[in-house]
């Protein structure tokens, strides 16, 4: 079964680059049947997908986002990462990496890891 | 694109049922079967419940249903159970290679 694991710092300056990693293990980064996907949940509030990314490179992002998000994949070490440029305090959340069946449901999620924009 | 519509709470007795309602737009919830319902407890990362607004993961109880008319998805628990006391969010496909777009949440309590 897969399993996802996120990881990067856990407090980011204001007006810097948040760096987060996602390594996938019980299956390969490069199958046909997932999209590898980041969600946000900001303490005591809702769901918001960040965007994913297919083995290809191929990315879809949230356009409220966009401008400001980056996807990437690692083949050689079965790994997808996120980068969200110029954070401010409403970037403080826990993020969650998932695997997405190209919008038709995130199936297995990551534990989540809680990144402080401060 | 905005966010889908759930009531804040819904409750129930063990063994009862509760439904929740997550409400959209011609252009997301009306227009595509790409509806899907997480659970997520205190503390834990979300699972998913329902995809393709009826279907059942493996291991997902058949006392999870999903059904959807118009612009309105619904996620009903039957059976109640302590262990169903949870967060529960809608999602939708957008279009435009806009994967997700999620509701605002449901607190469910079991009485």
């Amino acid at each position: 079964q897969l399993q996802l694991q996120e990881s990067g710092p856990g407090l980011v300056k204001p007006s810097e680059t948040l760096s987060l990693t996602c390594s996938v293990s019980g299956g390969s980064i490069s199958s046909t049947t997932y999209y590898w996907g980041w969600i946000r949940q900001p303490p005591g509030k809702g769901l918001e997908w960040i965007g994913s990314i297919y083995y290809s490179g191929s990315t879809y992002y949230n356009p409220s986002l966009k401008s400001r998000v980056t996807l990437s994949v690692d083949t050689p070490n079965n790994q997808f990462s996120l980068k969200l440029n110029s954070v401010s305090a409403a970037d403080t959340a826990v993020y969650y990496c998932a695997t997405d069946s190209g919008g038709y449901g995130l199936d297995y999620w990551g534990l989540g890891t809680l990144v402080t924009a401060s | 694109q905005s966010a889908l519509t759930q009531p804040p709470s819904a409750s129930g007795s063990p063994g009862q049922s509760v439904t929740i309602s997550c409400t959209g737009t011609s252009s997301d919830v009306g227009a595509y079967n790409f509806v899907s319902w997480y659970q997520q407890l205190p503390g834990k990362a979300p699972k998913l419940m329902i995809y393709e607004v009826t279907k059942r993961p493996s291991g997902v109880p058949d006392r999870f249903s999903g059904s959807k008319s118009g612009n309105t998805a619904s996620l009903t628990v039957s059976g109640l159970q302590a262990e169903d006391e949870a967060d529960y969010y809608c999602s939708s496909y957008t279009g435009n290679n806009i994967f997700y777009v999620f509701g605002t949440g449901t607190k469910v309590t079991v009485l």
